[in-house]
């Protein structure tokens, strides 16, 4: 199984929800990845996990929350999101965060629109 | 600091056409990947191919084709007689020595390809 899940497909929210998005992985990978990607970019980094801890935290803001219950398991959540954080919101998975050998396995993403 | 460049933002061309994508990368470490993904627009990122920096051999599978060169730090990818299905954001990628403090993955802009039936 190569595969890397995620839920939502789609999400609309408003900006004083709170949302959840869900990307599983049952490759036996220990670092996982949240990515957030605008329109006619490329995926900018946010958080990285390694072991089930927190590894890399690329500044964001704190109205995003990473979650990695167990080594199969991200979660992101959110809460009193702004409308330019709608975008394309991509998981992946690695065998190890400290190898670069690694190539990261993408899921399909959640497509989050606020409103 | 790292840095990759896919100075193509978009590219047509007509079915069965051959076509290459350019990618040209900056780094310091001595022992570094290289990685082509393909991102059509469902959104899902696809890996493509990896290739170590110690490994020069140009490599092929099917259509596709990739011609590293460390001389001139690029890593082109060639699509041969290309298909409609081909059509869709590729993105060149770096990834250094962890020790370096580097970012995991350095992706260029991005080239999107179009390929007309």
């Amino acid at each position: 199984d190569t595969e890397v899940t995620q839920t939502p497909k789609h999400l609309v929210m408003g900006m004083t929800n709170k949302k959840s998005l869900k990307c599983e992985q049952h490759m036996g990978h220990r670092a996982m990845y949240w990515y957030k990607q605008k329109a006619k970019k490329p995926p900018e980094l946010m958080f990285v996990y390694s072991y089930e801890k927190l590894s890399i935290n690329e500044s964001v803001p704190s109205r995003f929350s990473p979650e990695c219950p167990n080594s199969s398991l991200l979660n992101l959540h959110l809460h009193a999101l702004q409308p330019e954080d709608s975008a394309l919101y991509l998981c992946a998975s690695s065998q190890a965060y400290q190898s670069s050998y690694n190539e990261q396995f993408f899921g399909p993403g959640t497509r989050l629109t606020v409103l | 600091a790292q840095k990759v460049t896919q100075a193509q933002t978009e590219i047509s061309v007509v079915e069965k056409e051959d076509v290459t994508l350019d990618c040209v990368y900056e780094t310091r470490d001595t022992t570094y990947y290289l990685f082509w993904y393909k991102q059509p627009p469902s959104g899902e990122l696809v890996f493509l191919i990896r290739r170590n920096s110690f490994d020069e051999q140009n490599e092929i599978s099917g259509r596709y084709s990739w011609n590293f060169q460390k001389s001139t730090s690029s890593f082109n990818f060639t699509i041969t007689a290309s298909q409609v299905v081909d059509s869709a954001v590729y993105f060149c990628a770096l990834s250094g020595e962890f020790n370096s403090g580097n970012t995991p993955l350095v992706f260029g802009k991005g080239t999107r390809l179009s390929v007309i039936a």
